[in-house]
């Protein structure tokens, strides 16, 4: 699977938009960009994923470049319980698991 | 998407002995997965669980630190064996939710060796 870079963290105000970017400049064409979040505690929790199209659902969007090297994430209202590690990875159509980085941690302030 | 049930939630056991994680899920999943967190990193996959075959594990991990049961499509367990401080992690089963949802993770299992 394709490596991904992060930023370590980041901050948002609470009420902003919240713009994660992440770097995957080895993609492979039948890769997809997923993205998880885990909150303190918790196991990691499903975002979105996108092939090459940018994506939107009730949590997120996610922007992919044209070249499908980088994207971004954005929560677009975030709130304090959007504090988390987001995390990006990227993975092969029909492979069964998923390697994670090291994320970036999101801190939403008051 | 699956709800996945673990236990337990967190224990504090001694150096040299085991502990045996479980990992329940609300529908039949042909996959389960078992991921270590230690303390301040990322998620680390041990081994992917198929029902009725052997557990494939990922390099580093071995069979007999980390021996894994699928007795059926919507169980497994994750037994940490011979256990010394260097285990203290936390331990999280997977499964894959459908296209739709990416993977589902349970809440984990917070170990500490002492």
């Amino acid at each position: 699977d394709a490596k991904t870079t992060q930023p370590p963290s980041m901050d948002c105000a609470e009420g902003r938009a919240a713009n994660l970017p992440c770097n995957h400049s080895t993609i492979s064409g039948n890769e997809y960009v997923y993205w998880y979040r885990q909150i303190h505690s918790q196991g990691p929790q499903y975002i979105i994923h996108g092939l090459k199209n940018n994506e939107t659902n009730e949590m997120a969007s996610l922007i992919i470049t044209e070249d499908r090297k980088s994207s971004t994430l954005i929560l677009p209202h975030a709130t304090l319980r959007d504090t988390a590690v987001y995390y990006c990875i990227v993975r092969k159509t029909g492979a069964n698991n998923l390697f994670f980085g090291t994320g970036t941690r999101l801190t939403v302030i008051p | 998407s699956a709800v996945i049930s673990q236990k337990p939630s967190r224990d504090i056991c001694q150096r040299g002995t085991s502990l045996t994680i479980q990992c329940q899920v609300d529908s039949q999943v042909t996959m389960m997965f078992w991921y270590r967190q230690q303390p301040g990193q990322s998620l680390t996959l041990i081994a992917t669980a198929n029902q009725g075959s052997e557990a494939t594990y990922e390099s580093g991990f071995v069979i007999d630190k980390f021996p894994i049961s699928r007795p059926n499509l919507t169980f497994s367990t994750l037994t940490v064996s011979n256990m010394s401080p260097e285990d203290s992690s936390i331990y999280l089963c997977s499964v894959a939710a459908g296209t739709n949802y990416g993977y589902t993770f349970g809440s984990g299992t917070r170990l500490t060796v002492v």
